[in-house]
């Protein structure tokens, strides 16, 4: 089965200052992929996906990810962090089976 | 967008009883799973089904069945509980045949004491 690493556990950045938390996965074939993110007492909010085509995916909120083939990786970036995106941070791999399979999520503090 | 309800926010139960957790979605979507979410562990798929008395078992199946009836409903049973069955349940939902997005409900908190 396809499986997910997120290698930060938690990642601490400065309100303004850019972000990039990143996502390695494991899958034999296309992969499709996705980050969701989850503030404190919500459910999963997907921000963006990758199926095919343009590299580059652009999301909600300012989001925005890169698919490396080579890397095997899909990290997710934002230029500018807003204290409001505080919350974990799930990146997923979908296989043609419709199932999915979830990193065990980045925790994100903003500090003022 | 797909609304997924999950039949309780927070339960506690007591070690050796018999729990089920619901989830109800309003569309016609085909595909219904169940996680459980853990801090340092993320989401791990417990069961999913692909339609009406299908079932396929995830990557921690044991403790755990399911059953789904009718298309909208699809319940995670815990036959015993047991302490280390304490956890955040998830419910999610997705269209069959093309790979779109899942679709999550507000998530279930239970506690086994």
């Amino acid at each position: 089965a396809q499986s997910v690493t997120q290698p930060d556990i938690h990642i601490t950045v400065s309100e303004g200052a850019s972000l990039e938390l990143r996502c390695n996965y494991s899958y034999g074939a296309t992969p499709y992929l996705f980050w969701y993110v989850q503030s404190p007492g919500q459910g999963l909010q997907l921000l963006l996906k990758y199926f095919s085509g343009d590299t580059l995916v652009q999301g909600i909120k300012g989001f925005e990810a890169e698919f490396k083939r080579s890397q095997s990786s899909f990290n997710l970036r934002k230029p500018s962090v807003h204290w409001s995106d505080a919350a974990e941070y799930f990146c997923a791999v979908g296989s043609i089976n419709n199932d999915m399979r979830f990193g065990a999520g980045t925790r994100l503090t903003v500090k003022p | 967008d797909v609304k997924v309800t999950q039949s309780s926010r927070y339960l506690v139960k007591r070690t050796g009883e018999k729990v089920f957790l619901e989830c109800v979605q309003d569309m016609d979507h085909e595909n219904m799973f169940w996680y459980r979410q853990d801090p340092g562990l993320g989401l791990r798929l417990i069961y999913f089904s692909y339609d009406v008395k299908m079932k396929e078992k995830g990557d921690i199946p044991e403790g755990y069945s399911v059953s789904r009836e009718k298309k909208e409903r699809f319940s995670l049973i815990l036959e015993s509980a047991s302490t280390n069955q304490t956890s955040m349940y998830l419910c999610a939902v997705h269209r069959q045949g093309i790979i779109y997005e899942q679709y999550f409900g507000p998530g279930t908190r239970l506690t086994v004491t």
